[in-house]
């Protein structure tokens, strides 16, 4: 079946370092690449997307880069920040519409002060 | 503007039993989903709805899961006869569009519990 693979699964940086998460997925009509931020006890919020006709999208500290031709798409977190410890995860789907979203498995960023 | 409220936050029950979960969207938001999160991965989509109607059910075990959307507001999820692998936190979102975007905004989640 189609599917997100995540990278890494457990990922700890210094207060200050980048972060960079990265994903694969499988299903070649996927289009819109949403990253999640899940703190415990919370559901997933939206921190940042990208649509396939653009290749890189930035957001503050926040950046995502798409590769659709090899499959891949990153989340780069710079100047992190103890309070951007949490779980987060990438995902795919068909439209912008969350047709057909599929989740990666997560990814536990630990920002060490 | 209030977020997506969902309830009971816990619950604890014992295999073969019934369980329903309550999910109340956004306002005007016209697309609900279910999820369903097991410990350490991330939400699998179990069903889709467009206001009352449903869009993607392909995930959902429809042999003992079932799901409705009456009026095209609140949702319920029920599950009967409950596994112990039904065990997880099911996530419900809803959406709009703004933009040309549509943003899934998520509630806080039930943690179902099967002994």
């Amino acid at each position: 079946g189609e599917n997100v693979e995540q990278h890494p699964s457990t990922l700890s940086v210094q207060e200050g370092d980048s972060a960079v998460i990265k994903c694969t997925y499988s299903d070649s009509a996927s289009n819109y690449f949403p990253w999640y931020k899940q703190e415990l006890g919370k559901g997933p919020q939206l921190i940042i997307d990208i649509r396939s006709n653009v290749g890189e999208k930035k957001d503050q500290r926040i950046a995502v880069t798409l590769n659709k031709t090899a499959k891949h798409f990153s989340l780069h977190i710079t100047e992190t920040q103890p309070e951007d410890s949490a779980v987060y995860f990438c995902a795919a789907s068909i439209g912008s519409g969350g047709f057909k979203t599929i989740f990666g498995a997560g990814t536990r960023l630990f920002v060490k002060a | 503007e209030a977020g997506v409220a969902q309830s009971p936050r816990y619950k604890i029950i014992e295999k073969r039993q019934s369980v329903a979960f309550w999910c109340n969207p956004i306002s005007g938001h016209a697309t609900l989903y279910w999820y369903q999160q097991i410990l350490g991965q991330g939400p699998k989509l179990l069903i889709q709805f467009q206001n009352n109607g449903v869009v993607d059910d392909s995930q959902l075990p429809k042999d003992r899961f079932s799901a409705e959307r009456l009026k095209g507001v609140d949702s319920t999820l029920k599950i009967q006869p409950a596994k112990l692998e039904d065990s997880a936190v099911y996530l419900c979102a809803s959406s709009t569009t703004s933009g040309g975007t549509e943003t899934q905004y998520f509630g806080p989640g039930t943690r179902l519990l099967v002994l």
